[in-house]
């Protein structure tokens, strides 16, 4: 069975950063792309980044250079390195299985809240 | 950038057809993706490449391609499916990118 699990969520001042992590079974994330998926409180989805298998990364203008996408083969592990965090970056982030089309989300994580707040 | 276009809400009494829209100039050459949203919970992918169903998601729903416009119908709508829709299509206006539409509201009455 699919499973993935997000963790690393937390309150942050502005500036600062943050880890999440989004830990896989019954799959190998190495072998799938794999995106991070954040929603606003009370709004609608937003794509904040993708990995490809073959380790290319790829991110939203509103992340891009700030945030990095990995992922740890040995622990069949995605991680999201979230710098220089804002209020505007305040939402739940979801680790999403990007499907064979390349395009859908397959599978979802249950989410990780990100609070950014002095 | 590349936008999908919902709109807001969508309300149907039960057994009714619900049909739930989503507009983007780029649809003709993008496949959209469709996601059921319940409150407090992950998106679940209802639809996919247009009008494909995944295993495990009831017959009930469907999915149609026309031109700028693709659409999401609920056939014989349950109250189980109140919730928030979104469609997703491609972003190909650079090297990879995803985009949502707005999200649709369904309300069962």
């Amino acid at each position: 069975e699919v499973q993935l699990v997000e963790s690393g969520g937390g309150l942050v001042q502005p500036g600062g950063s943050l880890r999440l992590s989004c830990a896989a079974s019954g799959f190998t994330v190495s072998s799938n792309y794999m995106s991070w998926v954040r929603q606003a409180p009370g709004k609608g989805l937003e794509w904040v980044s993708v990995i490809y298998s073959g380790g290319s990364t790829y991110y939203a203008d509103s992340v891009k250079g700030r945030f990095t996408i990995s992922r740890d083969n040995s622990k069949n592990t995605l991680y999201l390195q979230m710098n220089s965090l804002r209020a505007e970056d305040t939402a739940v982030y979801y680790c999403a299985r990007v499907g064979l089309d390349s395009t859908s989300f397959d599978y979802w994580g249950q989410g990780t809240l990100v609070t950014v707040s002095s | 950038s590349y936008e999908l276009t919902q709109p807001p809400s969508v309300s149907v009494s039960p057994g009714q057809t619900a049909r739930i829209t989503c507009s983007g100039d780029a649809l003709p050459k993008q496949y959209a993706y469709w996601y059921q949203q319940k409150p407090g919970q992950a998106p679940v992918l209802v639809i996919y490449k247009d009008s494909e169903r995944p295993s495990g998601i009831p017959e009930r729903f469907s999915g149609s391609s026309s031109g700028t416009t693709v659409t999401l119908t609920i056939s014989g709508v349950q109250a189980e499916d109140e919730a928030d829709y979104y469609c997703q299509s491609a972003d190909s206006s650079g090297t990879y990118g995803v985009v949502f539409g707005g999200g649709t509201k369904l309300t069962v009455l």
